[in-house]
This record gives structure tokens, C-alpha cells and sequence, in this order.
């Protein structure tokens, strides 16, 4: 059974280009999550989904975040326009009713 | 003041050395106790999951939940290079919720 897929691994652009990442979640998880990781923050939560709905955004960082799950096994997060401190390593977990299980994570440098 | 702190480490230790690592929270809420496994360039990896206080284990690794002090220690026992890794703990209040998680422990394992 395959685990969280997320795409691209890496992502490499320059400041005020949209990226969008994205995740497939594992067959019949309910829930999903966008994390960032970096050394000065470590993990933070941006948003979670429960059942296709939006349940928690308060971890987004600010509008030009946004985050969407357009059907049961597929999430994107977008950011546009992006800037250098948007750099992370950005992950994806599902879960069907806690301990998430993660995606590899996208690791995202803008210059 | 974080709702739950861990010491970032780094913590060094011989092969073969029990190891303790550490986590206090804040939130009486918290229920569900995790312990996440993150290696470098890798998505976190769900070890351990407790919900009740006392201890619970799984081979040369033992979960410890003491509610009353708001205090979660994950142990282990005959340490290997191969679990230098980042220690993440992580923490909910009820199963369909957002995980809370620590800034992480790192784990060196000596030869």
C-alpha cells in the first residue's frame, strides 16, 4: 500500500512565482494535514482537512496561502506570490483518526 | 510559553546506552500521546502512540505518559546508530484533531 505521495520533491523559484505542491493521501485516511518544517520554526501546522472540510486554517501564514481538497485523496497548497522566507521543507501527513502518517515533503527554495 | 517544550539536544550517546528523551506540555487537554522518528531529509515516522498514563513497549523502545505532571519520556534501551534521528513528540486532545508537536530532540548514536 502505497504512503502520502507528495509532488514535486524539490522546487527550486524566484520570488513572486506561484508554487503550488502537491499530496495524495493514503487510500481511506479522512484527514490531512500541511505542515512546514524549518530549523528555526520546526513543525508548524498551516491548516487541516477532516472529510474534505477546511476544520483548522489559523497556521497559515497569511493570504497569499491558500490550500485546497478538491476530492477525498488529493490536496494542493499554493502559494502566490511567493517570497524567500517562504523556503521550507513542506509535508503533507493523513491520517484516518490520529498519528499522522507523513509524505516525504517538498523542499522549496526561493530565491 | 510553548504548549509543549523538548529540549532540542543534541544529545550524544555510546552505542548500546539507554537513552531518555523528554517532553513537558502545558495543556491538560491532551490526551494522545505520540512519539514521531525523523531521519535527515525524511518525512517524520510515527513510533509510538499511547493514550493512558503509565508506560508502554515495543522492543527496545518503552513510552512513558505521567499525566498528572504533564510529562512524556520515550526510552531506548540498547541504542544503535541507526536511531540518530530527530525525536519528535506530538500530542492531541481527541482523535479527529491536530497534533501538537515539540521542536524535536537530536540523536547522535556513537560507534
Amino acid at each position: 500500500d502505497a504512503g502520502v505521495i507528495q509532488s514535486p520533491r524539490h522546487e527550486v523559484t524566484e520570488m513572486g512565482q506561484e508554487v503550488t505542491l502537491r499530496c495524495k493521501l493514503i487510500s481511506g485516511h479522512n484527514s490531512l494535514f500541511w505542515y512546514r518544517q524549518t530549523m528555526m520554526r520546526g513543525l508548524e501546522l498551516l491548516i487541516y482537512f477532516n472529510n474534505n472540510v477546511p476544520i483548522d486554517d489559523s497556521g497559515m501564514p497569511e493570504d497569499r496561502f491558500s490550500a485546497k481538497m478538491p476530492n477525498a485523496s488529493f490536496s494542493t497548497l499554493k502559494i502566490q506570490p511567493s517570497e524567500p522566507r517562504d523556503s521550507a521543507v513542506y509535508f503533507c501527513a493523513s491520517s484516518p483518526f490520529g498519528g499522522e502518517n507523513f509524505g516525504p515533503g517538498t523542499r522549496l527554495l526561493v530565491l | 510559553q510553548k504548549e509543549v517544550e523538548q529540549d532540542p539536544g543534541p544529545l550524544s550517546v555510546p552505542e548500546g546506552a539507554i537513552v531518555s528523551l523528554n517532553c513537558t506540555y502545558s495543556n491538560s487537554a491532551f490526551q494522545y500521546f505520540m512519539w514521531y522518528r525523523q531521519y535527515s531529509r525524511k518525512g517524520p515516522e510515527l513510533l509510538m502512540y499511547t493514550y493512558s498514563s503509565g508506560n508502554k513497549e515495543d522492543g527496545r523502545f518503552t513510552a512513558q505518559v505521567d499525566k498528572s505532571s504533564k510529562y512524556i519520556s520515550l526510552f531506548i534501551r540498547d541504542s544503535q546508530p541507526s536511531d540518530s534521528a530527530t525525536y519528535l513528540c506530538a500530542m492531541m486532545t481527541g482523535t479527529a484533531s491536530k497534533l501538537t508537536f515539540g521542536t524535536g530532540t537530536r540523536l547522535q548514536v556513537t560507534l
